[in-house]
């Protein structure tokens, strides 16, 4: 079966430092992979997919960038954090399909907390 | 472009009490997808729903794909402590074809249970 792993679970960083998280999928092939964050509990905001090593789209302008030097890795970056990147940060993943109707499958994410 | 709005956007219940929740759109969706985020933890797929018409359950979960393909409902029987949580629905973003499989998320409906 597949998983999603994420980590760290937790993250307390000074504004100006960078940042990584990583993300790792295992059970499958070639699949699609997302990052999103989530402000205040509620909705989720696609960062950037990624369909192929080293193909990535970013969703919105912003401070952070994305990386996949692997088929089933995917790395979220910031050179210099700011206060307004604090949030929850989900990874996730789905069946590359021609399809377009595949559910994605959400890591358990990682709180990002910026002092 | 496409939105799904999902009502109500809280609700505060009995155990015991039947839950109902509906995602609505103004745009048709090929595919409607259910999930359900723990506190502190990533969104969980409920249930998945492909063909108008359609009802599916999940335990005490059940959901349907209305015939319009604008809306879905989830039901939740029996509710229980660990009900809690917010559910969001979810459909394909299809502005984006090909492969992509992106999804647009609801906002979420609040689900409080008390014993």
């Amino acid at each position: 079966s597949q998983t999603i792993h994420q980590w760290p679970a937790t993250l307390v960083q000074p504004v100006g430092s960078p940042l990584s998280l990583e993300c790792t999928v295992e059970g499958t092939s070639n699949p699609n992979l997302y990052w999103y964050r989530q402000a205040a509990g509620r909705g989720l905001q696609l960062l950037f997919y990624s369909v192929g090593i080293g193909q990535i789209s970013s969703e919105v302008p912003q401070n952070l960038s994305a990386s996949r030097p692997q088929d089933r890795q995917f790395i979220l970056s910031s050179k210099k954090l700011l206060l307004s990147d604090s949030g929850f940060y989900l990874c996730a993943w789905s069946t590359r399909t021609t399809g377009n109707n595949q559910p994605q499958h959400f890591g358990d994410g990682t709180r990002l907390s910026i002092l | 472009g496409q939105q799904l709005n999902q009502s109500p956007q809280s609700m505060f219940i009995q155990e015991g009490e039947d839950v109902s929740m509906n995602c609505t759109s103004s745009s048709i969706f090929n595919t409607w997808l259910w999930y359900k985020q723990d506190p502190g933890e990533g969104p969980v797929l409920l249930i998945a729903l492909y063909k108008a018409g359609e009802l599916t359950s999940n335990g005490r979960l059940t959901a349907q794909f209305g015939i319009t393909r604008k809306d879905s409902f989830l039901n939740i029987s029996a509710s229980i402590p660990s009900d809690v949580g917010i559910y969001f629905c979810a459909g394909p973003d299809l502005n984006y074809g090909g492969a992509t499989n992106k999804l647009i998320f609801g906002t979420g409906t609040l689900l409080a249970v008390q014993p």
